[in-house]
């Protein structure tokens, strides 16, 4: 059974930095690239950082381009998403996503339950 | 960025009702659509991807159709299981969701 499982989540103040993991179980991981999506009350389900398998391509959205930065670590099953400079708008609950194919610019067809991120001073 | 429009937001039906919803893209992005069901407190579930195409396990009342800018996704049969919030989402360019459409119990 694939499993995504999320964490790192917390509040922090705008201007500051947090960590999201996302350990996935259940199926090869390499074989698959992943994605970060988050939602939030006021914008809906919003795609915010894309990764090949292989960590070769990478994607972001406008919104978080040159503040957040996704990495992997197929070693470990493990996705990331670095977020710096975090403003208000920025809080939601942030879910890791399973493309399905290598790439990750196509639909998800396994979620982790999602790990919240507040910001506000 | 490609934007995705749903319609309508909400929508009020009974159990047995035939249920349409609609995705506008606001350019063409082929059959690079996919429809998710979310309920309160879950992760979004893929239900239809390639605009048309049943995800493994879906039960077969729901069925998507479309092309370019215009997609549906129907239910023929609405079940009591299927009250729940539903997003159309375009992966021709990265990825974009609509805004969602709310099913509630009329």
């Amino acid at each position: 059974e694939v499993q995504l499982v999320e964490s790192g989540g917390g509040v922090v103040r705008p201007g500051g930095s947090l960590r999201l993991s996302c350990a996935a179980s259940g199926f090869t991981f390499e074989d698959f690239g992943m994605s970060w999506v988050r939602q939030s009350p006021g914008r809906g389900l919003e795609w915010v950082s894309g990764i090949t398998w292989n960590g070769g391509r990478k994607g972001y959205a406008d919104s978080v381009k040159g503040r957040f930065t996704i990495s992997r670590d197929n070693a470990k099953s493990s996705l990331f998403l670095q977020m710096n400079g975090l403003r208000a708008e920025d809080t939601a609950l942030y879910y890791c996503a399973r493309a399905e194919y290598t790439g990750y610019d196509t639909r998800f067809d396994s979620w982790g339950q999602g790990t919240l991120v507040t910001v506000s001073s | 960025d490609i934007q995705m429009t749903q319609s309508p937001s909400t929508l009020s039906a009974s159990v047995g009702d035939r249920v349409t919803i609609t995705c506008r893209a606001s350019e063409s992005i082929s059959s690079w659509l996919a429809w998710y069901q979310q309920k309160p407190g879950k992760a979004p579930k893929l239900l239809i991807y390639k605009a048309s195409s049943l995800e493994s396990g879906v039960p077969l009342r729901f069925s998507g159709s479309g092309s370019g800018t215009e997609f549906t996704l129907t239910i023929s049969s609405l079940q009591p299981d299927d009250f729940a919030t539903y997003y159309c989402q375009q992966y021709n360019t990265y990825s974009t969701f609509g805004q969602g459409t709310k099913v509630e119990v009329k």
